[in-house]
């Protein structure tokens, strides 16, 4: 089955970039989406189709995806920006939903 | 966008239960609605996705043959019946508002529902 690798953790200090990876083989063949995900609440969508934002989603938040790796990029990045981010494919190989395993973000 | 899930609780290895998502606050008929769940202190997966008209219905590795996902549309409920549950399935089970086309965004989530499987 299709494996999405997301580093545990990432740390970054306040107004800097955080940079999010998702590994996959052959990854950049699938669109990919990303879920933000804060303590004791539900998942909200950040990133669609690769590099979309949603209403409501800051334009700090941006998204890229190539080859074997799709990257979430989280630009001067604030205190409320601290939570887990998941990515997600549609393998259409074995017809299944696939997220990565979540890395958390502290912001120091 | 409201969805309401309900029919979470205790049950023993073996049992069945019926989780139900009410929604609301969009044309539940054209959209795919989703069920993703997420055990305590771990990430996300994949159960199942049915498609917002036709037949398309798709399961996890983990669930298939043993879950069943339909939705009825004139209610704008969407249902989730598990059989056959293990400890393994405890979770916190999301309803989603997406999966339809099956590579779209799961665009909006429920607060979930919490299901123990325990004796």
């Amino acid at each position: 089955s299709y494996v999405l690798t997301q580093p545990p953790s990432v740390s970054v200090a306040p107004g800097k970039t955080a940079r999010i990876t998702c590994g996959g083989t052959n990854i950049g063949r699938w669109t990919v989406h990303w879920y933000q995900q804060k303590p004791g609440q539900a998942p909200v969508l950040v990133i669609f189709y690769d590099h979309d934002r949603p209403s409501g989603i800051p334009e700090r938040f941006s998204g890229s995806n190539s080859g074997n790796t799709a990257t979430l990029t989280i630009s001067r990045v604030e205190a409320g920006d601290e939570a887990d981010y998941y990515c997600h494919v549609w393998d259409g190989d074995s017809q299944q939903v696939v997220f990565g395993g979540g890395t958390k973000v502290t912001v120091l | 966008v409201q969805l309401l899930e309900s029919g979470g609780g205790l049950v023993q290895p073996g049992g069945s239960l019926r989780l139900s998502c009410a929604a609301s606050g969009f044309t539940f008929g054209r959209y795919g609605m989703t069920w993703v769940r997420q055990s305590p202190g771990k990430g996300l997966e994949w159960v199942s996705t049915i498609a917002g008209s036709g037949p398309g219905t798709y399961y996890g590795d983990s669930v298939k043959g043993r879950f069943a996902i339909s939705r009825d549309t004139p209610k704008n409920t969407v249902y989730l019946q598990m059989n056959s549950l293990r400890a393994d399935d405890t979770a916190i089970y999301h309803c989603v508002k997406g999966g339809d086309p099956v590579t779209s965004s799961l665009s909006y989530w429920g607060q979930g529902t919490l299901v123990t499987v325990s004796s």
